[in-house]
This record gives C-alpha cells, sequence and structure tokens, in this order.
C-alpha cells in the first residue's frame, strides 16, 4: 500500500520569508501524480499544486513550488514571500489509479507578521 | 466555480444513533469521496463512489455505509454511532477522468462528536 509522510508536524515563518515543507511517499508503481492542498482555518480544503511523475519539471504556481525527486520519492513544498494568509494546514497527497488519494498527516505552518 | 455543500458543520449524536451525513455537489461529478480526518493521521478514505448506485471501500470502511442514489448527492451513514468515530468528516468530488490527476473539491467538513 501507498503511504506518504510528512514530518514536520508544525513549521513557523516570519511573513515575506520562505519555507518549505517536506513531504516523502512509497509506491511501486511509475505513473501517478503528487498534490499539495492547503486547508485554511475556515476548514475547506483547496488544492495549491499538483505534479505528475512523468514530467521532470518541477510545478510552480505563483509563490508555490515543489521540489519532485522521483528517485528519492520526495515531494516538497516551498512558500516564498510568505503572507499571512498562507497560514493553513498543509497536506501532500498521492494518486494512483482510480482517482483516489492517499494523504500524508499534515503540517501546520505559522506565519508570523 | 464548483460548490460541495455538507448538510451540517456541527453535529452531536449518542451512542448507537444511526448518524446520517449528507454530501451535495453542483458541478455534476460523476466521483464522489468521503474522508475522515484526524490530528496527525491526515485523511483517511471511508468510501467512494464512481457512479450513481456504486460504491466502492475505502481504506477505513469498518463502521460505515454510503448511499448513492442521485449523481450529486452522497449520503455516509453510521450504522450505529461509537465514541471512537468522533471526527472531523470531509466529503469531495471530482470530474472522471480516463486517467488521473483530476484534482477533488472538497466540503467545509462536518466535526462530528459522539457522546
Amino acid at each position: 500500500a501507498q503511504t506518504v509522510t510528512q514530518s514536520q508536524p508544525e513549521m513557523s515563518v516570519q511573513e515575506a520569508e520562505t519555507v518549505t515543507l517536506s513531504c516523502t511517499y512509497d509506491t511501486s508503481e511509475s505513473d501517478y501524480y503528487l498534490f499539495w492542498y492547503k486547508q485554511p482555518p475556515s476548514r475547506q480544503m483547496i488544492l495549491v499544486i499538483r505534479q505528475e511523475a512523468y514530467k521532470q519539471q518541477n510545478a510552480t504556481e505563483n509563490r508555490f513550488s515543489v521540489n519532485f525527486q522521483k528517485a528519492a520519492k520526495s515531494f516538497s513544498l516551498k512558500i516564498s514571500d510568505s503572507q499571512l494568509g498562507d497560514a493553513a494546514m498543509y497536506f501532500c497527497a498521492y494518486e494512483a489509479a482510480g482517482n483516489k488519494l492517499t494523504f500524508g498527516g499534515g503540517t501546520r505552518v505559522l506565519v508570523k507578521p | 466555480d464548483v460548490k460541495v455543500t455538507q448538510s451540517s458543520r456541527y453535529l452531536v449524536k449518542r451512542t448507537g444513533e444511526k448518524v446520517f451525513l449528507e454530501c451535495v455537489q453542483d458541478m455534476d461529478h460523476e466521483n464522489m469521496f468521503w474522508y475522515r480526518q484526524d490530528p496527525g493521521l491526515g485523511l483517511r478514505l471511508i468510501y467512494f463512489s464512481y457512479d450513481v448506485k456504486m460504491k466502492e471501500k475505502g481504506d477505513i470502511p469498518e463502521g460505515y455505509s454510503v448511499s448513492r442514489e442521485k449523481k450529486e448527492r452522497f449520503s455516509l451513514i453510521l450504522e450505529s454511532a461509537s465514541t471512537n468515530q468522533t471526527s472531523m468528516y470531509l466529503c469531495a468530488s471530482s470530474p472522471p477522468t480516463g486517467g488521473i490527476g483530476q484534482p477533488q473539491h472538497f466540503g467545509d467538513g462536518t466535526r462530528l462528536s459522539i457522546l
């Protein structure tokens, strides 16, 4: 079974600084997607960024970027120029067949003004 | 924008009660999912459905069942609620794909307490 591990329960970052969240996963599949989801205090989960395993280029969405290391099964999220609105729980998720997601335990990001 | 609506934000029930959690999506999505969210464990898949009247077990189906009589509605049922089912429940939907990679759209969640 696939597993997703987020080793940092909580991260703190100063406003305007950069923070990197780590995620590792275990799979024997070659074709899959990886996602980062954000859950703000209002609780609705929203997609931040996604990466297809076959694409070597790291995905970027504005201030959010990933470092995808397929051989190492690592998928970290970098938040640049952190803003107060970035404070949330962040979940790494893996998808293989069937659109079923396996989530990590989450990392809480605190942004200090 | 896709809207996934869960019927209750907070719910308090008693042990042994039959509990219904309702979820409705407005984007004609075929795929619907129920997760429970617990601190440190992330989200775990309870049940999912790829079409009306279809259902598949997820990773933690014990103690739960589901119903999908209409495409837009996916209900989670706790047959006989127990205290270890106190949790946050999240519903999600996504359109069908020939492969993978379609993001899921989530509701606001229902925080369920079983006393």
